[in-house]
């Protein structure tokens, strides 16, 4: 069965430094999300694409953060700088389109900030 | 904002007792989601529910959409301990033409006592 690929799948930093995440989708899927998720939450949308283009990024801190999907296929989640409260598990997940199909979650990427 | 509130957050129970987890929209779906994510791992798809009052069932999980698609339940009858994980709902919220964001409630953690 198809995969949703990311990486790294750990990922130790200090604050003040930069960190990018990897995202490499279900080959044919449309829609790609990241996702934060806090130990005992839920997870919490950071942004949607659907192919390049951003359906959703109110929830991105656009002071810190960026994301990319430059030809609709892979995409890249980025922190910098990196600070304490970012330390979390960052999901990317896909699905075929953008309303009515199931999301298929990679293992994520544990970020940890020091 | 679009939020989706889910309750309880936890839920302790005899094996063999039923459970059941509760999900609640302010604003009307386009659809909504369950999921089940295992300790250690990444959300999984359960179930999608689109239509007003649809009820489905997968063995003892019983998953409701209310009549205005704005709430959601997911029943379990006769737990067992291969139920333990956190359940999470999450509300399609329609964005613009074939696209809406998904929105994760705060997920409900089932322990299992055998």
């Amino acid at each position: 069965e198809a995969e949703v690929a990311q990486s790294p799948r750990y990922k130790i930093t200090e604050k003040s430094q930069a960190v990018a995440f990897w995202c490499d989708p279900i080959s044919g899927h449309a829609t790609l999300y990241w996702y934060r998720q806090i130990l005992g939450q839920g997870p919490e949308l950071l942004v949607q694409f659907q192919d390049e283009s951003v359906v959703d990024d109110s929830q991105l801190p656009k002071d810190r953060f960026s994301a990319e999907r430059l030809k609709g296929v892979d995409s890249t989640l980025k922190i910098q700088p990196a600070e304490l409260g970012d330390s979390a598990m960052y999901l990317c997940a896909s699905s075929f389109t953008g309303l009515g199909s199931p999301l298929h979650f990679g293992n994520g990427t544990r970020l940890t900030v020091t | 904002g679009q939020q989706v509130m889910q309750i309880p957050q936890y839920q302790h129970v005899q094996e063999g007792e039923d459970f059941t987890t509760y999900c609640n929209s302010s604003t009307t779906l386009s659809n909504i989601q369950w999921y089940k994510q295992r300790p250690g791992g990444h959300p999984v798809f359960l179930i999608q529910l689109v239509k007003s009052g649809e009820v489905k069932k997968q063995k003892r999980l019983t998953f409701q959409f209310g009549e205005a698609k704005k709430n959601s339940s997911l029943h379990i009858t006769a737990t067992q301990t291969t139920d333990v994980g956190t359940y999470f709902c999450a509300g399609r919220f329609h964005v613009s033409g074939n696209t809406g964001k998904l929105i994760f409630g705060q997920g409900t953690t089932l322990q299992v006592k055998p």
